[in-house]
């Protein structure tokens, strides 16, 4: 159990456009989820918290009207990253916490974005 | 803001050699959970620490939360190529929080 999917897996695209990615809980319900990145040889940095029916939560130096976040039902959340540019080029993970589950983070296979 | 620091950054080990990864925060820690992420995955929960001086063990997997709560450890024995990955905590400042920040990551090399 506990299974988070993304989609797409990759995505390749234009300067200027729009790339929606989205994060699903498969076999749980998820009050919570998040939204990372992660750059080659890095370390995850969290951009953002996904709470169901209400507003995300940005990071301090995340601009929130660039990253669109979405947390529409207990099981999906997506992420619009909007006016894309090449330093957008990253890996975008998400992860999920399932009610009771004492905190344990349950991540998607992650979305690789190359913006050209 | 809230650092949290790995060390080391890289590690290659022979194939049956001992390792060890260090997290260290700047501020006292609610809880801290360590993760494995291999190459070209995502990152896979092993496991949580919750009280002081707590320590775990899952087979040859050895993690340690520190007295203070402001450092933790994984030891790994005997290792095998497939432990190869980067290791990484992740911390949390207040309980009943789900927001963890992730350490810098120690990624191990494993030689057969």
């Amino acid at each position: 159990g506990a299974v988070v999917s993304q989609h797409p897996s990759w995505v390749i695209c234009k300067s200027g456009t729009s790339v929606k990615i989205e994060c699903r809980s498969l076999d749980f319900q998820a009050t919570t989820m998040f939204w990372y990145r992660q750059f080659p040889k890095q370390s995850l940095m969290l951009m953002a918290t996904s709470n169901e029916g209400s507003k995300a939560t940005y990071e301090q130096g995340v601009e929130k009207d660039k990253f669109l976040i979405n947390h529409a039902s207990l099981t999906l959340s997506t992420l619009t990253v909007t006016s894309a540019h090449p330093e957008d080029s990253s890996f975008y993970i998400c992860s999920a916490v399932r009610s009771g589950s004492l905190q344990t983070q349950y991540f998607g296979p992650g979305t690789r974005l190359l913006v050209l | 803001g809230q650092q949290v620091m790995q060390i080391p950054q890289y590690q290659h080990v022979q194939e049956g050699e001992d390792f060890t990864t260090y997290c260290n925060s700047s501020t006292t820690l609610s809880n801290i959970q360590w993760y494995k992420q291999r190459p070209g995955g995502h990152p896979v929960f092993l496991i949580q620490l919750v009280k002081s001086g707590e320590v775990k063990k899952q087979k040859r997997l050895t993690f340690q939360f520190g007295e203070a709560k402001k450092n933790s450890s994984l030891h790994i024995t005997a290792t095998q190529t497939t432990d190869v990955g980067t290791y990484f905590c992740a911390a949390s400042r207040n309980p009943g929080t789900y927001k963890y920040i992730f350490g810098t990551g120690t990624r191990l090399k494993v030689l057969a």
